[in-house]
């Protein structure tokens, strides 16, 4: 089935830096989502790409949608300690459920 | 908007017991929803996916005879644990989407299951 690499897997910055991770597929989606889930809740959907080059923001956050439809970024500008979490990236295969990265762990050094 | 509920939080059981974790979409009608488990420090992993008014459809190597879901309606899927070991101590998560058209899935705050 579909596989989406997330890298880094974790990260450790100072806050204030700002953070860049990315989500690359073996095969072409039609959309992208990226999800933050911290601990002993579920994940919550920070961004939704649907067109190839797109780029929202949501606050400090900017994802974009790349121009092969096999990949897509999410920054975090201007890190703050409450952004600790695990961000994990998602598209859909088909009409069937998401499928999800392994996510890339955000920690943050105040 | 898209508030997805579960219930409970967190539940404790006694091995060989029965639980049902209840999932509610609160402010929108889900044509479909998800159930997931997660281990610690691990990625999501789909357990079934849940149609309202017709039977689920399950991951391969999830047993739907221990796991019963149940979807009954537009904003209420329930999955029942039946006969808990340890090993099924795990977070279970679920998510629901409102339209076939869209692919987001907004996700309940997990419910934390320990078999005791």
């Amino acid at each position: 089935g579909q596989q989406l690499n997330q890298s880094p897997q974790s990260m450790f910055i100072q806050e204030g830096e700002d953070v860049s991770m990315n989500c690359t597929s073996s095969s072409i989606f039609n959309t992208w989502l990226w999800y933050k889930q911290e601990p002993g809740e579920g994940p919550v959907l920070l961004i939704a790409l649907y067109k190839a080059g797109e780029l929202t923001s949501n606050g400090r956050l900017t994802a974009q949608f790349g121009i092969t439809r096999k990949d897509s970024f999410l920054n975090i500008s201007a890190s703050i300690p409450s952004d600790v979490g695990i961000y994990f990236c998602a598209g859909p295969s088909g009409n069937t459920p998401l499928v999800f990265g392994k996510g890339t762990r955000l920690s943050v050094i105040a | 908007g898209a508030v997805v509920s579960q219930h409970p939080s967190r539940v404790i059981c006694k091995s060989g017991t029965s639980v049902k974790i209840e999932c509610r979409s609160l402010d929108f009608q889900a044509t479909t929803m998800f159930w997931y488990r997660q281990f610690p420090k691990k990625s999501l992993m789909l357990m079934a996916t849940s149609n309202e008014g017709s039977k689920a459809t399950y991951e391969q190597g999830v047993e739907k005879d221990k796991f019963l879901i149940n979807h009954a309606s537009l904003t209420l899927s329930t999955l029942t644990v039946t006969s808990a070991h340890p090993e099924d101590s795990s977070f279970y998560i679920c998510s629901a989407r409102a339209d076939r058209g869209l692919h987001e899935q907004y996700f309940g705050p997990g419910t934390r299951l320990t078999v005791t």
